[in-house]
């Protein structure tokens, strides 16, 4: 069966550093990849959207790698900031069918000052 | 322009009352969304509507029925409520099935 695995343990880094966080896949050939953020009590906020044919986007101090072979993507967040602290959820849509992206259960980031 | 909001933010039901949960956005999408979120299941896709008129199921669609009788609303309705429907409700619009979703607030729903 399909699944999206982000890991379910808080990510802790100190304020400055780079935070990565992971989004594997299984049983999928995804048309496109999403990064959503969440905090509290709030809906989820669009970030980054990669697609199948592209290794790699920016945005600002966010960077979103995508390996189709590995079936893996990787979001980073420079220079991070106590108010990078949320939980971010990956979302991949597969090729051929409807393309509604199919949501992972996110990872929590939290920043240390 | 206040993008995607839902109606009510909170309720508190009995098992076995009805009710209606309202999703209104003013961008002008085609797509819309009805997710619940549970803790520790991520979002999960209940119903989805690619246009005004139409439907389709999503992972989770039983206990729920919806409409979209108008482009900018979408409408999600419990006609029997369980206790394994107290989750928070998310509605999310998009221009198309590959561009970014704009979600509302949330509802939390509570069933007793």
């Amino acid at each position: 069966s399909q699944k999206i695995e982000q890991n379910s343990e808080a990510l802790n880094i100190q304020e400055g550093k780079t935070a990565t966080l992971t989004c594997n896949y299984t049983n999928y050939s995804p048309a496109y990849l999403q990064w959503y953020r969440q905090d509290p009590g709030r809906g989820p906020v669009f970030l980054l959207l990669i697609r199948e044919n592209e290794k790699e986007k920016r945005k600002e101090r966010l960077k979103v790698t995508f390996d189709t072979t590995l079936k893996q993507s990787l979001f980073h967040i420079t220079a991070s900031q106590p108010a990078d602290s949320a939980t971010y959820l990956c979302a991949l849509a597969p090729s051929g069918g409807s393309y509604i992206p199919t949501f992972g259960r996110g990872t929590s980031l939290i920043v240390h000052p | 322009n206040a993008g995607v909001t839902q109606t009510p933010k909170f309720r508190v039901l009995k098992t076995g009352q009805s009710m209606t949960l309202l999703c209104a956005q003013d961008m002008n999408h085609e797509y819309m969304y009805w997710y619940r979120q549970d803790p520790g299941m991520g979002l999960r896709l209940i119903h989805y509507s690619v246009g005004e008129g139409t439907t389709a199921k999503g992972e989770v669609p039983d206990g729920y029925n919806v409409s979209r009788l108008k482009k900018q609303n979408f409408l999600l309705g419990l006609e029997s409520a369980a206790p394994s429907q107290t989750s928070v409700y998310f509605c999310a619009s998009s221009y198309s099935e590959d561009t970014e979703a704009f979600f509302g607030q949330g509802t939390r729903l509570t069933v007793v």
